[in-house]
């Protein structure tokens, strides 16, 4: 069983719609989770993290954690074509400091 | 802003010889990690550092794989004896507090031929 496991896309969305962007993960223990942006050839780019469970709002960006479901999602609001991109879920369990990937979605805003 | 910086960008080595990749983690930073992003594939850990020492390894982290803190800045990752495997973006990472967020470099393309 993965650790972390994302639908890998694409997902293509209109310009100004909703994307939304799901993540389950293995560990119940699992603590910390975090949502980065990777363009192609590049880093990840932290966009925001979630430690609690219910919504988090930063901008046009709401991190949802269900921890009962071992459940996190990102949506994306009034979507962009900048915000085309691939989407890490990342985890960090109980002990340790490593974040646990997962494959990433591909997100394609179209104008 | 504060940012992790990484060299060279790209590597280009022969299968056998031995590649140190460099990091300059962000100033205050007390840990320190690499991962590794084989073409199309996820970002994988490799090992996280914090007081000099290793805290974490993965599997991948294997006897060819070393780190150390040379100074008080730079944060390295050498390969003894590469392999045409061992092809992959590195990414080095860094954060404040455990468990808290990390902020990744811009990368190392390592090219084993």
């Amino acid at each position: 069983q993965k650790e972390v496991e994302q639908n890998s896309g694409p997902l293509s969305v209109p310009e100004g719609a909703i994307a939304s962007l799901n993540c389950t993960y293995s560990d119940r223990g699992s603590q910390s989770f975090f949502w980065y942006r990777q363009y192609s050839g590049k880093s990840p780019e932290l966009i925001m993290f979630i430690y609690s469970n219910g919504d988090k709002e930063d901008g046009r960006f709401t991190a949802q954690l269900n921890k009962a479901s071992q459940y996190v999602s990102l949506l994306i609001r009034d979507s962009q074509p900048s915000d085309s991109a691939t989407y890490l879920c990342a985890v960090r369990k109980d002990t340790g400091n490593q974040f646990y990937f997962g494959t990433g979605t591909s997100l394609t805003v179209i104008p | 802003e504060p940012e992790v910086t990484q060299t060279p960008s790209h590597q280009v080595t022969q299968m056998g010889q031995e590649v140190i990749l460099r990091c300059v983690p962000i100033s205050n930073h007390l840990y320190f990690y690499w991962y590794r992003q084989i073409l199309g594939q996820k970002v994988e850990f490799l090992v996280s550092f914090y007081n000099n020492e290793i805290s974490e390894k993965s599997e991948i982290f294997d006897d060819q794989f070393s780190v150390e803190r040379p100074d008080g800045s730079n944060f390295t990752l050498k390969i003894r004896s590469t392999k045409l495997e061992d092809s992959a973006m590195y990414f080095c990472a860094s954060n404040f507090v455990s468990g808290s967020e990390q902020f990744f470099g811009p990368g190392t393309r390592l090219t084993v031929l």
